[in-house]
């Protein structure tokens, strides 16, 4: 699969906006930007996904390079709550129904009251 | 709607003994996906099932591990003669049957070998 560069590591506030990068430079037309996070002692979580065009959803937004090179997860308003490893994840077009995730290890966000 | 169930949460075995691990999907999802996690260490992908099938066990060890999704009833992870290096946290995955491919995880067995 694809590979991702994150940050190890990354501090915020409490509501203040966090943008975690994700390089991935040998990105193909047709992989998928996938971003999951994993609180402490939990499964991973859902964020959002995205292919060309920037998207937003409830929980956060992700802003794409129009080369598609790189992305940011942006959360509008970090809470404590948000503290978590954010995973950056590329789904890669490999055909049928198989969408295994390969995890990097993702940026540890830490976010301080 | 209630979501991904694995359980137990948490289990205890000593070295050589077996080990199985559950996973209830989501209501209306098909496919199941095993992942592991070492300490300190990030999720790799062991095995993807469908009913009855297994597509993908690229990431299961050779030997002692095995997987199965029957028509009825749970997923299940088997580790037989269980390892030290075994201790971990097994998570599972589902996801709908068409149409996205979105995985919603369960909490997680974290297996402990004595």
């Amino acid at each position: 699969d694809a590979k991702t560069t994150q940050p190890n590591s990354m501090e915020s506030n409490e509501e203040e906006p966090v943008h975690l990068p994700c390089n991935h430079s040998t990105i193909s037309g047709t992989d998928y930007i996938h971003w999951y996070r994993q609180l402490p002692s939990q499964g991973p979580e859902y964020v959002i996904h995205g292919l060309t065009s920037n998207v937003n959803n409830r929980m956060a937004s992700l802003a794409i390079a129009e080369d598609r090179k790189s992305s940011t997860l942006i959360l509008h308003r970090a809470t404590l709550r948000d503290a978590a490893v954010y995973y950056c994840i590329l789904r890669v077009n490999s055909g049928g129904s198989n969408y295994k995730l390969t995890f990097g290890k993702g940026t540890l966000l830490t976010v301080n009251p | 709607n209630a979501g991904v169930m694995q359980n137990p949460r948490h289990l205890v075995r000593r070295r050589g003994q077996e080990a199985r691990l559950r996973c209830s999907p989501m209501k209306g999802h098909s496919h199941v996906y095993w992942y592991r996690q070492l300490p300190e260490e990030g999720l790799k992908f062991m095995v993807y099932l469908q009913k009855e099938n297994i597509i993908d066990e690229s990431g299961m060890p050779k030997e002692r591990f095995s997987a199965e999704f029957p028509k009825e009833g749970p997923s299940i992870l088997r580790i037989q003669q269980v390892v030290r290096g075994d201790s971990a946290a097994y998570f599972c995955a589902s996801s709908p049957q068409l149409g996205t491919d979105t995985q919603y995880f369960g909490p997680g067995t974290r297996l402990t070998v004595l």
